[in-house]
């Protein structure tokens, strides 16, 4: 089956740092893909599209500025947290679906940031 | 407001139980509603419903969509320690890109 991975797993860093969070679609290419933001016990919230050649688009309340996104191949996404804060301590995860069937999305393992 | 709204929040029961897990939506222009199962990591995939009526069925694991009355329910049968995790519910609406809404979630616990 399809597979995405996400590098790193963890990171650790200091406020004030940027962290950079890669997301690969292993087997397909993936013109679009997802990230997402999980606090602890809540559920997964849509921070962004990444869209492969041109601007992700964010959802409401998500500062563009904050959290870069790009899209730079068809199986490439990085999302940079910058300036980190403890409060973007969080569970972060990508998912792509297939060009096929768009509905299935594959998920990434998630990156665990904490920010101190 | 939520659109999706899964129930109970949390779960308990002992194994070889059987469970029902609830999903109800609102959503302008429904496209399908997707259950996903989430351990440790991220959410695994399970089922995807785009018609009333028509059972979805892997193993112990089935589900049914309402179009009707906006809701889905999952069941696993003869539960098993293995399926404590939680349960994620979300819809995906026409015109929006791919992008799907989750709900809350369920947090299913099974006890040997």
């Amino acid at each position: 089956g399809a597979v995405v991975s996400q590098h790193p797993s963890w990171v650790i860093c200091k406020s004030g740092t940027s962290v950079k969070i890669e997301c690969r679609s292993l087997d397909f290419q993936a013109t679009t893909m997802f990230w997402y933001r999980q606090f602890p016990k809540q559920s997964l919230m849509l921070m962004a599209t990444s869209n492969e050649g041109s601007k992700a688009t964010y959802e409401q309340g998500v500062e563009k500025d904050k959290f870069l996104i790009n899209h730079a191949s068809l199986t490439l996404s990085t999302l940079t947290v910058t300036s980190a804060h403890p409060e973007d301590s969080s569970f972060y995860i990508c998912s792509a679906p297939l060009a096929v069937v768009m509905e299935t999305q594959y998920f990434g393992p998630g990156t665990r940031l904490l920010v101190l | 407001e939520d659109k999706v709204v899964q129930s109970p929040l949390s779960l308990v029961v002992h194994e070889g139980d059987t469970v029902t897990l609830n999903c109800s939506y609102e959503v302008t222009n429904f496209r399908s509603l997707l259950w996903y199962k989430q351990e440790k990591k991220a959410p695994t995939f399970l089922f995807m419903l785009t018609s009333s009526g028509i059972e979805k069925k892997s193993g112990r694991l089935s589900s049914i969509l309402d179009k009707k009355e906006l809701f889905s329910i999952l069941n696993i049968t003869a539960t098993q320690t293995g399926d404590s995790a939680i349960y994620l519910c979300a819809v995906g609406e026409m015109n929006r890109d791919d992008k799907i809404i989750f709900g809350k979630g369920t947090r299913l616990h099974i006890l040997p």
